[in-house]
Order: structure tokens, then C-alpha cells, then sequence
């Protein structure tokens, strides 16, 4: 059975600084892309970040470009995504998903449970 | 604003038929597979439609998905009640040079 459980996500100050853990299994992590989806309260999805099965190729959504990076440890079966100069407007659920096909299009085809990001003063 | 557009909400009644609408351009929608994600309050996404018109394993007939052009729809018939849910696109661009997902529909069950 395919899983990913998320970890991380907390209540943190503008300015700070933040990993969100993804650890993946029950399929063999490093053959799929994987990609970070962020949904404020209320509001619609977002794609954040994305990177190939080696962590070669990464993109960032223009709004986190400088602040967040991707990263994966393909012996850990783990993704993370470490979030700097937190902003109020990044407070957001954090999803970590799969990839289907290739390591860029939007073909998510399991997704974490969630992990919640607060940035607040 | 959300690079692909969806109408914020639907609706109908049990058995009817819902349709989607989702508009883009020729750098994402028109060029590239959409995809569709179900969402139901509290819980994450899941895949619903892939390739313009497939659908994963364990999704049911009643949901199907087509594109002419630079839009995409989804069709739910003989709509059910646990269908209520947020339904949403996605697709590549090719200008921006990343995903990019429409703003979500609200699909209600009269």
C-alpha cells in the first residue's frame, strides 16, 4: 500500500524558518517524481515545488523561488522541503505528493495527509 | 488569479448530470493533458481524471473527462450525493514553465 505521511508543520514567526519531513512507502521512491501542493485555509491549491527521482531537476512556484528548497534522501524514502523567510501569507496545509508522469505535470496520484503551516506574528 | 478558470460552483440533483468547465489557453490546456483532482472538506486530494481522459483505477464510470481546444471538462452523471465535493484542474504550461491548477468548483447535490 502506497503511503506518505508528512511531519513538520507548526506555528512559526514571519521571518522564520521551517523542514516539512514527507516519508514515502510501498513503491520504490526514487523511480518517481515528487512534489510539494500547499492549500491555504479556505482557498484553492497551489504548487509549491517539484524534483525528479534523483533530486537532479527541482521547480519553484515564483512566490517561494530564494526561500524554499526541495530535497530528497532516496535511502530514507523521505522529501523535504525546507521553508526560510516564512511570510503570514504562507500559512498554508502542505501536501507532499507523487507523481505519475515525469517529474513536472501535474499528475498527482497519491497525496500526504496534510501538514499544517502557520506563519503568524 | 488562478491561471485556469472554473466556474466556483455547481449543482444538481440526484441523477442529473453535472459538467465542469475548465478554460485556459493554448500554452497549457491546449498543448498539454489535464488532470483532475477531487477534494472533499478536510482531506487531501486525490486523482480523478488523468491524461485529458483517463481514469485511475477505482474511480467510477459516472466520472469522465474530455477537452476541445484550449478547455477541459469534467462530467459527473447520475450524480450521487457523496459527490459533493471541490473538483479541480491542472494542467502544464508551457510559457510559465510550471503546473499550474484551476480555482476549484464547488459541486453540490440539491
Amino acid at each position: 500500500e502506497v503511503q506518505l505521511v508528512e511531519s513538520g508543520g507548526t506555528v512559526v514567526r514571519p521571518g522564520g524558518s521551517l523542514r516539512l519531513s514527507c516519508v514515502v512507502s510501498g513503491f520504490t521512491f526514487e523511480h518517481y517524481g515528487m512534489a510539494w501542493v500547499r492549500q491555504a485555509p479556505g482557498k484553492g491549491l497551489e504548487w509549491v515545488s517539484n524534483t525528479n527521482g534523483y533530486g537532479v531537476n527541482r521547480g519553484y512556484a515564483d512566490s517561494v523561488k530564494g526561500r524554499f528548497t526541495i530535497s530528497r534522501d532516496n535511502a530514507k524514502n523521505s522529501l523535504y522541503l525546507d521553508m526560510n523567510s516564512l511570510r503570514v501569507e504562507d500559512t498554508a496545509f502542505y501536501y507532499c505528493a507523487r507523481v505519475l508522469e515525469g517529474w513536472e505535470i501535474p499528475s498527482f496520484d497519491y497525496w500526504g495527509q496534510g501538514s499544517l503551516v502557520t506563519v503568524s506574528p | 488569479q488562478s491561471v485556469l478558470t472554473q466556474p466556483p460552483s455547481e449543482s444538481g440533483t440526484p441523477g442529473q448530470r453535472v459538467i465542469i468547465s475548465c478554460s485556459g489557453s493554448s500554452s497549457n490546456i491546449g498543448s498539454n493533458y489535464v488532470y483532475w483532482y477531487q477534494q472533499f472538506p478536510g482531506t487531501a486530494p486525490k486523482l480523478l481524471i488523468y491524461r485529458n481522459d483517463q481514469r485511475p483505477s477505482g474511480v467510477p464510470a459516472r466520472f469522465s473527462g474530455s477537452t476541445s481546444g484550449s478547455s477541459a471538462s469534467l462530467a459527473i452523471s447520475g450524480l450521487r450525493s457523496e459527490d459533493e465535493a471541490d473538483y479541480y484542474c491542472a494542467a502544464w504550461d508551457d510559457s510559465l514553465f510550471r503546473p499550474v491548477f484551476g480555482s476549484g468548483t464547488e459541486v453540490t447535490v440539491l
